[in-house]
């Protein structure tokens, strides 16, 4: 079966970094993606990577090994605004996205 | 430029009921999704549309029904409502389903059925 795994929850100060991590079992693969979703609202497209490496963006960079099935998100200068859920979707081999339940992230003050 | 939209934003249905949700895109997307998010669970996929005039069964499309007619609406249609299908509902595009092509969102719609 096809499942992809994230903690369920996670809490960080304001102003710290945090790394989520996302392992995935997939048939096949073609590409990964990172979402956020503040509650009660749409997913929102974060970042993409097909190759292994880290892609950075802003305060927000996604690495990727596909050797390993891994990914993680890591989050700088972290705010309250990013209290959110961060949610991880592998494309797999029909080009569908397969997605994990997501990490719910809470900033404290 | 709204995006994508859908309605209603919430409904309470009662079990045997029809029931279709609504969702148009201004984008010109090839590609549009249906998806169920349930608490604890990952956004499963109910059905898709490559393109207008196509679609295509996801991983849970039992007691769900969508057309594609043109390029801008995707109604997902719940034949007769039963309890297990209370969940957010969320429609999707992307300008094709492969590539770096990201799916983009619409607002969800909220149905509980009694």
């Amino acid at each position: 079966g096809q499942n992809i795994d994230q903690p369920t929850e996670m809490t960080a100060t304001e102003g710290a970094i945090v790394q989520i991590n996302c392992t995935y079992q997939t048939s096949g693969f073609n590409g990964l993606f990172w979402y956020q979703q503040h509650a009660g609202e749409a997913p929102t497209f974060l970042s993409y990577n097909v190759l292994d490496g880290l892609e950075e963006k802003g305060r927000f960079s996604s690495f990727l090994s596909r050797s390993k099935g891994y990914s993680y998100l890591l989050l700088k200068e972290l705010q309250m605004k990013d209290s959110a859920s961060y949610l991880c979707a592998v494309r797999d081999s029909n080009y569908q996205l397969i997605w994990g339940a997501g990490t719910k992230l809470i900033i404290k003050p | 430029i709204a995006g994508i939209t859908q309605a209603p934003t919430s409904q309470i249905l009662a079990a045997g009921r029809r029931m279709t949700l609504r969702c148009t895109q201004d984008m010109r997307h090839n590609a549009m999704y249906w998806y169920r998010q349930d608490l604890g669970l990952g956004l499963r996929l109910i059905h898709y549309s490559n393109t207008a005039g196509t679609t295509g069964k996801g991983e849970v499309p039992d007691g769900y029904s969508v057309s594609r007619a043109n390029t801008d609406d995707f109604p997902l249609t719940l034949a007769s409502a039963v309890p297990s299908q209370t969940s957010v509902y969320f429609c999707a595009s992307s300008d094709s389903m492969g590539g770096t092509d990201t799916q983009y969102f619409g607002p969800g719609t909220r149905l509980t059925v009694l």
